[in-house]
């Protein structure tokens, strides 16, 4: 599995668009990037994902340069309820393993 | 809305007792996880398993911790001596082999 590397912890302004960005340099072909959070203790809560293009879905939009070696994902208004920790995976296609690093802690302040 | 079920959410349990984790997944999901979150470790898988057959269990400690899948609907993790270490949220996840996974609410786990 490719590793990732995302910031431990970001703060972003209530109503403002929160920026995740995440490190996957060893990224290969067929790896898809995944973004889950998890709120509290609650199971890990699924974003969004892509491969090469960028995606946008009602949650989130992912951002993913053009040589895969980093993405980001956006939260266009951020709200209170949105504090959380995400973490940003790469997942083969064929085997369906995922290895969680320890995220980024996002803290959304009125 | 179709979701992944564990039970119990909850359980404490004295050392040396066995203690079983229940784990219904998405109906159609082919693919079914287990992994293991404490503050120390973070998410760590444990057990992976498709068309019930397991896949990879190396992340599990082979001495004390089984996992299987009866059926398709139904996914067990047993622990048999349980001992203080093994407390932590135990989550259940499933998806289809090249799609998205989706994570259960876990099963948080006291070991006294």
């Amino acid at each position: 599995d490719a590793k990732t590397t995302q910031p431990p912890s970001m703060d972003c302004a209530e109503g403002r668009a929160a920026n995740l960005p995440c490190n996957h340099s060893t990224i290969s072909g067929n790896e898809y990037v995944y973004w889950y959070r998890q709120i509290h203790s609650q199971g890990p809560q699924y974003i969004i994902h892509g491969l090469k293009n960028n995606e946008t879905n009602e949650m989130a939009s992912l951002i993913i340069t053009e040589d895969r070696k980093s993405s980001t994902l956006i939260l266009p208004h951020a709200t209170l309820r949105d504090t959380a920790v995400y973490y940003c995976i790469v997942r083969p296609t064929n085997a369906g393993k995922s290895t969680f690093g320890d995220g980024t802690t996002l803290t959304v302040k009125p | 809305d179709a979701r992944v079920t564990q039970t119990p959410r909850h359980k404490v349990t004295e050392m040396g007792q066995e203690v079983t984790m229940r784990c219904q997944p998405i109906l159609g999901h082919n693919t079914v996880f287990w992994y293991r979150q404490t503050m120390m470790q973070g998410l760590e898988l444990l057990a992976y398993f498709r068309n019930r057959a397991p896949l990879d269990d190396s992340g599990m400690p082979k001495d004390r911790f089984s996992a299987e899948m009866p059926d398709a609907t139904l996914a067990t993790l047993k622990i048999q001596p349980s001992e203080p270490r093994d407390s932590a949220v135990y989550f259940c996840a499933s998806g289809l082999a090249t799609q998205t996974v989706f994570f259960g609410q876990g099963t948080r786990l006291t070991v006294v």
